[in-house]
């Protein structure tokens, strides 16, 4: 009865690199975020989609892109990984009018 | 956008004493959540609190949103309670998107 989960918890991949990570929520919320987490703890968004519309936090690179197949999923896609991308990244769910965010697990992406 | 300070950055208990983390922001207070990260990482929603005070168990929370600070409260604190602690509050634009603070780091030792 998880609320929010990822996969894979853990990604280990080389430099150049493409790789995604799934979001799936069973809250039936309407909107969707991924936000990074780095080696400091600090938590930045990067990106909230509902089925409307898509917001990009302007500090994100290009390289990264979320897909939504669904309401229920919102998937992060990496494209040509550097060392830097190394992080955690979490996904959260909440609904527009209320938006009290719920995280998932959290994916630890690590670039050697 | 938005800017939100925590303090303590780092703090460290004898098991079974109180303490209180703080939560300031540059802009009115709009959606204000609390977080606890364990030291496995997870993210655990404790309060949702705009404005007003909020109480579960030995934690509570009282949002001040005129004068743009909320405050967690934490008494007899376990040694369960370390980790990390978060506020954050959605910025004024498009999204809902959440701006975190530093955290607050604490430890409970036995």
């Amino acid at each position: 009865d998880t609320a929010v989960s990822q996969t894979p918890k853990y990604l280990v991949t080389q430099m150049g690199n493409d790789k995604s990570i799934k979001c799936e929520q069973n809250l039936g919320h309407d909107t969707m975020y991924w936000y990074k987490q780095d080696s400091k703890k600090f938590l930045k968004i990067m990106f909230s989609y509902n089925n409307k519309e898509l917001i990009i936090n302007e500090t994100v690179p290009n390289r990264f892109s979320p897909k939504s197949p669904d309401k229920a999923h919102l998937n992060l896609h990496i494209n040509s990984l550097e060392l830097g991308d190394s992080a955690v990244y979490f996904c959260a769910s909440s609904t527009l009018s209320r938006g009290e965010q719920y995280f998932g697990p959290g994916t630890r992406l690590t670039v050697t | 956008g938005i800017q939100v300070e925590q303090s303590p950055p780092d703090l460290i208990l004898q098991e079974g004493a109180n303490s209180t983390l703080r939560c300031n922001f540059s802009d009115s207070v709009n959606n204000l959540q609390w977080f606890h990260q364990n030291p496995w990482g997870q993210l655990i929603n404790l309060f949702y609190i705009p404005s007003g005070t909020k109480q579960n168990g030995r934690l509570s929370a009282t949002t001040v949103a005129t004068e743009r600070y909320s405050l967690l409260y934490i008494s007899s604190s376990q040694t369960t309670d370390s980790g990390v602690y978060f506020c954050a509050d959605m910025n004024n634009n498009a999204g809902n998107m959440l701006t975190f603070g530093g955290g607050t780091r604490l430890m409970v030792k036995p």
